[in-house]
């Protein structure tokens, strides 16, 4: 596609309750990260998925959060048993390899959960 | 630990006028890169610029440039000619090559251009 895409664009859910999250990178590209972005602050690093493995999950907050990318494309943010303060914007981005510092990263417009 | 502060939650600037958002980052690493962010209300970040530490060297792009100071650890934005276009959130970043893939992102500073 022509840039990354996220869906849905906004979803709101009652606490408890599992959510998923999609992210479409752009066609071609092997690095795909995820970010948390709480109002009033910048993102947080989640994720990071080089090909289908996660070659670095460390900022994932709790083992509530899970992610995924199968066949090394699309990959998907779960939540599990979802709390308010998991209320944010989560971006995600993609590059070309990621094997370089400096290689852009392209976001895409994320998604706004809010936890009832 | 690294961490990323802008001191500036808001700007304003006139149309036209020169504008500088503020940055300033601590760390122990001696090799990392620098990037400032323009986030739009449609909430997709673009790379507005970006400083290798070891350049010393201000990056320019256009009507943005950088102040990069190593020594004080900041890393100030410019924006010269500001345009209506400019309004959005800026974020300052900070990577390294021993961090793994992570990008340390500060709070943001909100820019409002004026007509």
């Amino acid at each position: 596609g022509a840039g990354v895409s996220q869906t849905p664009s906004n979803k709101v859910t009652e606490k408890g309750k599992y959510v998923e999250l999609r992210c479409d990178p752009i066609s071609g590209h092997t690095a795909l990260y995820w970010y948390r972005q709480s109002l009033g602050q910048g993102p947080e690093f989640l994720i990071y998925f080089q090909g289908t493995g996660a070659a670095d999950d460390s900022g994932l907050p709790n083992d509530r959060f899970f992610a995924v990318r199968p066949e090394g494309s699309v990959s998907t943010l779960k939540i599990q048993r979802t709390e308010r303060g998991d209320s944010a914007v989560y971006l995600c981005a993609s590059s070309l390899t990621g094997g370089g510092v400096l290689e852009t990263q392209y976001f895409g417009p994320g998604t706004r959960l809010l936890v009832l | 630990a690294q961490t990323v502060t802008q001191s500036q939650p808001e700007m304003s600037v006139q149309e036209a006028e020169t504008v500088t958002l503020s940055c300033t980052y601590d760390t122990s690493e001696s090799d990392y890169y620098l990037f400032w962010y323009k986030q739009p209300p449609s909430r997709q970040m673009i790379l507005v610029i970006r400083q290798e530490a070891y350049k010393q060297q201000n990056a320019t792009e256009n009507r943005f440039s950088v102040n990069f100071q190593k020594a004080a650890k900041s890393f100030s934005l410019k924006i010269s000619d500001s345009q209506l276009g400019d309004a959005a959130m800026y974020f300052c970043a900070y990577r390294t090559n021993t961090g793994g893939f992570k990008t340390i992102f500060g709070a943001g500073t909100r820019l409002f251009v004026k007509a």
